[in-house]
């Protein structure tokens, strides 16, 4: 089965880390490119960072750059997000996609961040 | 950055109706990198449309994208019960990816 199952979500305090996997299956996880999206509660989507198959490229949106490192492990077929400095801000469901072109295609169930004192 | 203003915010719509959703660009979206995704509550957003017009794998033929340039449009043709739900527009550009604000489309 076709399918992306993130994990690693957790309430942090404000200024603390946290490491996001997501786990691939069912595709040739190194042929394609991997996103990750939030969505704050109630809110709209919010694209956060891009990577491409080899892992040779990644992308960030302003709001995290400098902040959140995307990587993958094409042998573990598992993609990360390692966030840092995290603010209150950064409270939201956490989605991972594959990439189909310049959209996304499949998505996971999405794993809770929760930044609270 | 582009911006994607999604209008209605809400359409209150009968099952059977049509329904019209609009996503407009601050400035001008190739075609390519325009999509169309549907969510329901408690669920992942689903790819509906990508390249402007194009049918996701297994989206059924009352979905239709349309437009070019800065004004795009997603068209349900008939509502069916599980049609309702908030739909959001996408594109890409300059190696990053924004979204619409969203619209409900609600039973009314």
């Amino acid at each position: 089965e076709v399918q992306l199952l993130e994990s690693g979500g957790d309430l942090v305090q404000p200024g603390g880390s946290l490491r996001l996997s997501c786990a691939a299956s069912g595709f040739t996880f190194n042929s394609y490119a991997m996103t990750w999206v939030r969505q704050a509660p109630g809110k709209g989507l919010e694209w956060v960072s891009g990577i491409s198959g080899s892992g040779g490229s990644t992308y960030y949106a302003d709001s995290v750059k400098g902040r959140f490192t995307i990587s993958r492990d094409n042998s573990k077929n598992t993609l990360y997000l390692q966030m840092n400095t995290l603010g209150p801000e950064d409270t939201a469901l956490y989605y991972c996609a594959k990439r189909v072109g310049f959209s996304f295609g499949l998505w996971g169930q999405g794993t809770l961040v929760t930044i609270s004192s | 950055e582009i911006v994607l203003t999604q209008s209605p915010g809400t359409l209150s719509l009968s099952p059977g109706e049509r329904a019209t959703l609009s996503c407009r660009a601050s400035q001008s979206v190739s075609s390519t990198y325009l999509a169309w995704y549907q969510q329901k509550p408690g669920q992942a957003p689903r790819l509906l449309i990508y390249g402007a017009s194009s049918r996701a794998t297994g989206i059924p033929d009352r979905f239709t994208g349309s437009g070019s340039g800065t004004d795009f449009t997603l068209t349900i043709s008939r509502l069916e019960p599980e049609d309702f739900a908030v739909y959001y527009c996408q594109q890409y550009g300059s190696s990053s990816w924004t979204f619409g604000q969203g619209t409900k489309v609600e039973i009314k």
